[in-house]
Order: structure tokens, then C-alpha cells, then sequence
């Protein structure tokens, strides 16, 4: 069965440096969304993409984050200057449809900033 | 803005036994989508059973089925004939159908054991 694919699975940064998370989705989904969860806490949504462009966008998803699908497979979520905060998982998700389609879901990238 | 709670950090289930997971939601919308996932350790997470708010039959597959209260804003996940493999975290989950928005809410999830 097709699986949403993340790289890395643990990434470790220093304060202050960019990351780029890297997902790739199932191959015939059209809507793909970025989530993190906070060590103890709840999975959040970050941001939903669909048609190259940003659909929805929570709070959470200030100026240090961008989306990007550079190619017809990778979908990637760039942090511009990290936090301490920002040390999470973030999962990477993918649907066929948006309407009752499950949201299909990587492993995730295990976010460490130093 | 919806609101998914979900009351027990943990829930522990004898192997062959039944378990119901608690899960209540906030919300002002008449339709919508819910869901239970589960993430075993170390794994994505991966969908157990969805129910559209609109229908009033309860969702169920193989093993797993949900208790939908609609006027309750309740939506109960139970397990029968636990497996040692139904051990993981389990994700309570909701979803408008309003607009774009596509997004899952989580609760902050129930850690199952299943005890041999």
C-alpha cells in the first residue's frame, strides 16, 4: 500500500539555522498538510496545500515557515530561523479529496533545536 | 473554534477483553467529520474508522466501533477482543466541512496498553 514518505526521521539544528523537512506524499493525493506535536502535547495543523498553494494556515504558521512542492513528488516545509520552540515532531499528511477522504500520514521528522 | 477533549492519558486492556476510549468535541456546526486514529510507537499514524456527522448509524470495522452521541457531542471508540498489537496511542480527531478548511483537530490522545 502507497505510504506518505518524511526525511529525516530526526533532525538535529542549532538555534538560528534553517531546516527544511521533507515529505513525500502518495503519488495521486492532491491536498497535503504539515502538523507538529509538541513533546506531550496535541498534533496541531500548520498548513494545508492544494493546487501549489497555501489553502489554510494556522496561527502557529507565522513568517519563519514556508511550503513548497519544487518538483511533481516532494512537498516541503522550511523553517527559517529556528527556536527553541519550535523542537517537535512534525508529521507530514496527504488525501485524495478533501471532503471525505482519510488524511494519510508519514512517520514523521523528530525536530531537536539546540 | 472546535475543540476535541479526550479525559484519559491512559486506558490499560487485558488481551481478549473490550475497551471504549472516551472522546467529546466542541463544535457549532451540524456537519462534520470525525475520526479515531491510531499511532503505534515509533509509526505514523494510521486511520482506524471515520464517521460523517450526518449519518446516525454507528461506524464500525472488524474489530473496532465507535459510539456516536451527536446531541452529546460524544464520540466513544470501543475495541473488542483487544490484541497486542491495538497497543499505541490513539487520536481523537475532527473535521469541518465548512470552506476550505480540510484540517484534522486532535485531541491529546490515549495511551492503550494491551496486557498478555
Amino acid at each position: 500500500e502507497p505510504e506518505v514518505t518524511q526525511t529525516p526521521s530526526h533532525q538535529v539544528t542549532q538555534m538560528g539555522q534553517e531546516v527544511i523537512l521533507r515529505c513525500v506524499p502518495i503519488s495521486n493525493h492532491l491536498y497535503f498538510y504539515w502538523y507538529r506535536q509538541i513533546l506531550g502535547q496535541k498534533v496541531e495543523f500548520l498548513v494545508s496545500f492544494y493546487n501549489n498553494e497555501i489553502s489554510e494556515k494556522s496561527e502557529i504558521f507565522d513568517d519563519q515557515f514556508s511550503v513548497e512542492r519544487p518538483d511533481g513528488s516532494n512537498f516541503t516545509l522550511k523553517i527559517r530561523s529556528t527556536k527553541l520552540e519550535d523542537s517537535a515532531m512534525y508529521f507530514c499528511a496527504s488525501s485524495l479529496l478533501r471532503e471525505n477522504q482519510p488524511q494519510h500520514f508519514g512517520d514523521g521528522t523528530r525536530l531537536s533545536i539546540l | 473554534a472546535q475543540t476535541v477533549t479526550q479525559s484519559q492519558p491512559e486506558m490499560s486492556v487485558q488481551e481478549a477483553e473490550t475497551v471504549t476510549l472516551s472522546c467529546t468535541y466542541d463544535t457549532s456546526e451540524s456537519d462534520y467529520y470525525l475520526f479515531w486514529y491510531k499511532q503505534p510507537p515509533s509509526r505514523q499514524m494510521i486511520l482506524v474508522i471515520r464517521q460523517e456527522a450526518y449519518k446516525q448509524q454507528n461506524a464500525t470495522e472488524n474489530r473496532f466501533s465507535v459510539n456516536f452521541q451527536k446531541a452529546a457531542k460524544s464520540f466513544s471508540l470501543k475495541i473488542s477482543d483487544s490484541q497486542l498489537g491495538d497497543a499505541a496511542m490513539y487520536f481523537c480527531a475532527y473535521r469541518t466541512l465548512r470552506g476550505s478548511q480540510g484540517n484534522l483537530i486532535f485531541g491529546k490522545g490515549t495511551k492503550l496498553s494491551v496486557k498478555p
